[in-house]
């Protein structure tokens, strides 16, 4: 079945401790996404890429990093630098030339 | 700034009744609208999108929007609601300029039996 994957679906880490969010799709889709969703604050663009070796930061990037070395996978790096780094994040993709974007299932992340 | 608006935090309608959920918009050009839903802790599932054309979009699970250029609106409505639409909605627009989707806050949407 074609799909976005994330995992894993929880995770707790230390402050301090950087964490890296996996996000693989299998839809041959050339723009990847990431986003924060906290509530009563919808979600917050983080990172996106368009195309291998190419990202963009969005509109919330201060502490967090990608990369984008294979087509199938968007992997998100929170650092220490995020102040405030709990929330769920939802990684997404879409075709080249699409405007509409489908989602994976969520990580939700908690530093304790 | 470019945004997308939800006026409404929280919904609560009785099973079988109406819905509507409010969305507005502020962008220069009409931009691509779409209406997601949110059940807890999952991803967002495309409910519909309005590109152009015919201003009365119909969707899965019994769902329409109408976008309206003279309000910048394109609120969503099912006729008769069920319990299992009790879940978050999300409304949102593509502009080229920027070439991402911009979310509105949210309606958390619940359901009465």
């Amino acid at each position: 079945d074609g799909g976005i994957t994330q995992s894993p679906k929880y995770l707790f880490r230390k402050e301090g401790q950087n964490v890296t969010l996996s996000c693989e799709q299998n839809l041959n889709h050339d723009a990847m996404y990431w986003y924060r969703q906290d509530p009563g604050q919808g979600l917050r663009l983080i990172y996106y890429s368009q195309i291998v070796n190419d990202f963009q930061k969005g509109d919330i990037a201060e502490g967090y990093s990608v990369s984008r070395e294979k087509k199938e996978s968007f992997p998100l790096t929170v650092t220490s630098a995020q102040k405030n780094p709990t929330a769920f994040y939802l990684c997404a993709s879409s075709p080249s030339g699409s405007r509409e974007q489908f989602f994976g299932p969520g990580t939700r992340l908690t530093v304790l | 700034a470019q945004s997308v608006t939800q006026p409404d935090i929280h919904i609560t309608v009785s099973e079988g009744a109406s819905l509507e959920l409010r969305c507005n918009y502020s962008y220069g050009a009409t931009p691509y609208l779409f209406w997601y839903v949110q059940s807890p802790g999952q991803g967002l599932q495309l409910l519909l999108k309005y590109f152009s054309g015919d201003t009365l979009v119909q969707g899965i699970k019994g769902f329409e929007a109408e976008f309206k250029r003279s309000q910048s609106s394109f609120n969503l409505r099912k006729p008769s609601v069920h319990w299992s639409d009790a879940a978050e909605y999300f409304c949102a627009a593509f502009t080229g300029g920027g070439n991402t989707l911009t979310f509105g806050t949210g309606t958390q949407l619940k359901v009465e039996l």
